[in-house]
């Protein structure tokens, strides 16, 4: 099945820093990729997708661009700020076996926690 | 867009009690929702896959007996943790999926804590 590496944390920034949370895939063919974030004690809201290569997913004034020739989806924000301190995971389907019990599944990275100070 | 609501948001029980958590889709009709627990500062872990109109498939290692999942209708899944104890504590977390394109709309997560 697929599956996703994820930049460990914790990242620490100041405010109005740069950001970049960098993810990696292994997948076969072309699959959506995601970017979820969790506040504090929240579940996870759907940041960005790329539904196809070299698409680029925005929001939020995060970005992420579909890279197949790294295999990648990295996370970046030119300018951080304190309410952007939360978990970032990423994330893509999990792969289709021969039962075909896999879909609609994810498989998530391990999630790297970013705290904001002022 | 698509909102995917759970409650309780935060339940304490006794021990060898049991507790039903509900997760609602509440503007779309999903066909498969997913449970996942969250251990502090830890990725998802999913337990199982909820289809409506049909049984659960658990993910290996999650025992059946123990979380009992109901899919009744194409808005609603319950999952019923039975004779809980403190290990059981957990943030549990529903999601819904909309489309072939996997994305998934999830749920505001309840926190159970087990005395």
């Amino acid at each position: 099945g697929n599956s996703v590496t994820q930049m460990e944390g914790p990242v620490t920034l100041s405010e109005e820093a740069f950001l970049t949370i960098n993810c990696t895939y292994t997948a076969t063919g072309y699959p959506s990729l995601f970017w979820y974030v969790q506040y504090p004690g929240e579940g996870l809201q759907l940041l960005l997708k790329a539904t196809k290569a070299d698409d680029k997913g925005s929001n939020k004034g995060f970005e992420a661009t579909y890279r197949k020739e790294t295999t990648s989806f990295h996370l970046e924000k030119g300018s951080v700020q304190v309410s952007d301190s939360a978990v970032y995971f990423c994330a893509l389907p999990k792969g289709h076996n021969a039962g075909g019990t896999s879909y609609g599944k994810l498989t998530f990275g391990q999630g790297t926690i970013l705290t904001v100070h002022p | 867009g698509a909102v995917v609501s759970q409650h309780p948001s935060r339940v304490i029980c006794k021990s060898g009690t049991s507790v039903k958590i509900e997760c609602r889709s509440l503007d779309f009709q999903a066909t498969t929702m997913f449970w996942y627990r969250q251990f502090p500062k830890q990725s998802l872990m999913l337990m199982a896959t909820s289809n409506e109109g049909s049984k659960a498939t658990y993910e290996q290692g999650v025992e059946k007996d123990k979380f009992l999942i109901n899919h009744a209708s194409l808005t609603l899944s319950t999952l019923t943790v039975t004779s809980a104890h403190p290990e059981d504590s957990s943030f549990y977390i529903c999601s819904a999926t909309l489309n072939r394109y996997n994305e998934q709309f999830f749920g505001p997560g309840t926190r159970l804590t087990v005395l």
